[in-house]
């Protein structure tokens, strides 16, 4: 069975204090890793898809890298308009049409 | 509309009673998604449809559970008969599918309340 594990469950940093949050995976053919930003009673929105081990990819102060049995999104000098829920999911090439969710890591960014 | 789009926004209902969520995808995302989201707890998947179909309804928690899609747009999940468990945030989300470019772009989600 797909499980994917964040941590840590909730992080607080200063701002500017740069940091990575960890999403441990297994799952029966990677077909797609994927990251969400998500705020209180909103749904998520989307960040990143990483494809194959090596890969990186950088959205302005994040920055999301794959290996073959984790990922990490690290935060660069993070600011208070980046506190949210960060959601790590991962789809199977035998079960495409279904994104298996980590429980999130709740990050809050004070000034 | 420029995103997805949910309805109602809250919905508040008797133990026993049943209930339909509306969800309005993006215009031409051939793939659709209800997930569900309780207190704490990460996204559930639910079912998926690929048009008007449903390739996996695996996540349906039980036989009180049904969605339907129709005119490969509007996609209504129904719960018959609700339980007080059943409260949660039902989520929807469409893609378009384009070789491997399969994000999903979710919905603010319909918050459930059983009482």
């Amino acid at each position: 069975e797909d499980q994917v594990t964040q941590s840590p469950e909730a992080l607080r940093l200063q701002e500017g204090e740069s940091s990575s949050l960890n999403c441990s995976y297994t799952v029966s053919g990677l077909r797609g890793l994927f990251w969400y930003r998500q705020d209180p009673g909103k749904g998520p929105e989307f960040l990143f898809t990483l494809y194959s081990a090596g890969e990186e990819k950088e959205k302005e102060r994040l920055k999301a890298t794959l290996t073959k049995k984790e990922s990490f999104l690290h935060i660069t000098a993070p600011k208070p308009e980046d506190s949210a829920t960060y959601l790590c999911a991962v789809q199977a090439w035998d079960s495409w049409g279904k994104l298996q969710f980590g429980a999130g890591t709740q990050v809050v960014v004070t000034p | 509309g420029a995103g997805v789009s949910q309805s109602p926004s809250n919905k508040v209902t008797e133990k026993g009673k049943d209930v339909e969520l509306r969800c309005d995808p993006i215009s031409g995302h051939t793939a659709l998604y209800w997930y569900r989201q309780s207190l704490g707890q990460g996204l559930e998947f639910l079912i998926y449809f690929q048009g008007n179909s449903a390739p996996d309804k695996s996540g349906l928690p039980s036989d009180r559970f049904s969605a339907e899609r129709t005119g490969g747009s509007v996609s209504t999940l129904t719960i018959q008969r609700t339980q007080q468990e059943d409260s949660a945030v039902y989520l929807c989300a469409s893609s378009p599918l384009q070789g491997v470019n399969t994000e999903a772009f979710f919905g603010q989600g319909t918050r459930l309340t059983v009482v």
